[in-house]
């Protein structure tokens, strides 16, 4: 079975653009979170859509936003990039019953110039 | 703040068990311990979860106490590839507020040795 997909895998970008990352979940899973990993630390969490809702938000500022399609896949929105934007963005998805274990993509790489 | 408290690094043979404790005295009776691992530049994998029962996959076995104040991940036959940051998580499992993300701390640098 496919795991998450993440696009594109790596991107750069100068400091005021805007940039659009991609995630789609595995089949059957209804939830998407957001992750952001600077480097030498462990992922932080950004945002939670379950159903095209948001259901969680991490202490990210508004330039941060994301939504969710009626397929599950989801987009993240970052604008006016900064440079302490450069990152790790992970998605993870999960299955809406039990243990809701998450899994990982293998993210996108943005370097903010 | 990670509700967890795990050792910074360890190192391990090729061919033995590694065993990665973790530290969670505050962990609340709805809460799951989650064990999550991350190779170099990769997204996080999961690896295993339990609430109050010791349990076991294909990857690896999670020992949970009886107060369920600790707990250990064994990997029994440690190779190279093996090598990774491990994080162990606690949460709820659930939708909404703080039930939805994981919180990562620092994890277990494991180290296994040829």
């Amino acid at each position: 079975d496919a795991g998450v997909t993440q696009s594109p895998t790596h991107l750069i970008k100068t400091r005021g653009q805007h940039v659009t990352l991609r995630c789609s979940p595995i089949s059957g899973h209804k939830s998407v979170s957001w992750y952001q990993q600077v480097l030498g630390q462990g992922p932080q969490f950004i945002f939670q859509y379950y159903e095209k809702e948001e259901r969680g938000r991490g202490n990210f500022p508004d330039r941060f936003s994301a939504r969710q399609f009626p397929n599950y896949s989801s987009e993240l929105n970052v604008n006016a990039l900064l440079l302490g934007d450069s990152a790790l963005y992970l998605c993870a998805s999960s299955f809406p019953q039990g243990a809701n274990e998450q899994y990982f993509g293998p993210g996108t790489r943005l370097t903010v110039t | 703040d990670a509700k967890t408290t795990q050792p910074t690094s360890m190192d391990c043979a090729e061919g033995r068990a590694a065993n990665l404790p973790c530290n969670h005295s505050t962990i609340s009776g709805n809460e799951y311990v989650y064990w999550y691992r991350q190779i170099h530049s990769q997204g996080p994998q999961y690896i295993i979860h339990g609430l109050k029962n010791n349990e076991t996959n294909e990857m690896a076995s999670l020992i949970i106490t009886e107060d369920r104040k600790s707990s250990t991940l064994i990997l029994p036959h440690a190779t190279l590839r093996d090598t990774a940051v491990y994080y162990c998580i606690v949460r709820v499992a659930g939708y909404g507020g703080s039930q939805g993300n994981l919180i990562f701390g620092k994890g277990t640098k494991l180290s296994v040795k040829p």
